[in-house]
């Protein structure tokens, strides 16, 4: 099994929808992130978090939400869905020394 | 102008050969040096990490380190047809990964 795992690995929906993507991990590190790719723009960070009560902004945070649910579940809501947040995000873990561990990735294309 | 820049490629080449991927960067500050591999439909993953100046060697990858020049590569030996993949470079100032700057990443394919 991945140590990071993302739910659902696509995902096709409409302007003005709202969308959750989950991730839950095992690898027993407290932090967590959320990031996006797009062609040309490598990885822009969303939000992560410290540990449950700590939420942060992260460069794009505009347009999204997270929830930390528990140290092993941390998950990324779009309220209302628009056409340029069509992108793969990325969940990873983070160690305290900046390595990351990322999850398989979420394609959402919002139409 | 972007803090890291690295050259998108395609980059192709014949099986065996050395391949040399680069990134440049214009914060003095950064002193932590990443490369990550990311393969087609999957997230990327750490191949190298560096602080400071120097080199650091791994199997057929070394990783290079120019403070001075404010450039770093990582070099692949003997390259395989597996080693096809993205590779992006990642830098911060800081430990911790909520500092990190990404390259765009460079395309890789090498032809058996």
């Amino acid at each position: 099994d991945a140590d990071v795992t993302q739910t659902p690995r696509n995902r096709i929906t409409k302007t003005g929808k709202r969308i959750m993507l989950e991730c839950s991990q095992t690898k027993g590190h407290d932090r967590m992130y959320w990031y996006r790719q797009d062609p040309g723009l490598g990885l822009r960070l969303i939000y992560y978090s410290f540990d449950v009560k700590d939420i942060n902004k992260g460069e794009i945070s505009d347009g999204y939400s997270v929830s930390r649910q528990a140290q092993a579940k941390f998950s990324l809501s779009l309220e209302s869905a628009i056409p340029n947040q069509t992108a793969l995000y990325f969940c990873a873990v983070g160690t305290d020394t900046g390595e990351l561990f990322f999850g398989e990735g979420s394609r959402l294309t919002v139409l | 102008q972007k803090e890291v820049e690295q050259d998108p490629g395609p980059l192709s080449v014949p099986e065996g050969a050395i391949v040399s991927l680069n990134c440049t960067y214009s914060n003095s500050a950064f002193q932590y040096f990443m490369w990550y591999r990311q393969y087609s439909r999957k997230g990327p993953e750490l191949l190298m990490y560096t602080y400071s100046s120097g080199n650091k060697e791994d199997g057929r990858f070394t990783a290079q380190v120019d403070k001075s020049s404010k450039y770093i590569s990582l070099f692949i030996r003997d390259s395989q047809p597996s080693d096809s993949a993205t590779y992006l470079c990642a830098m911060s100032a800081g430990q911790g990964a909520q500092k990190l700057v990404f390259g765009q990443g460079t395309r890789l394919t090498i032809n058996p």
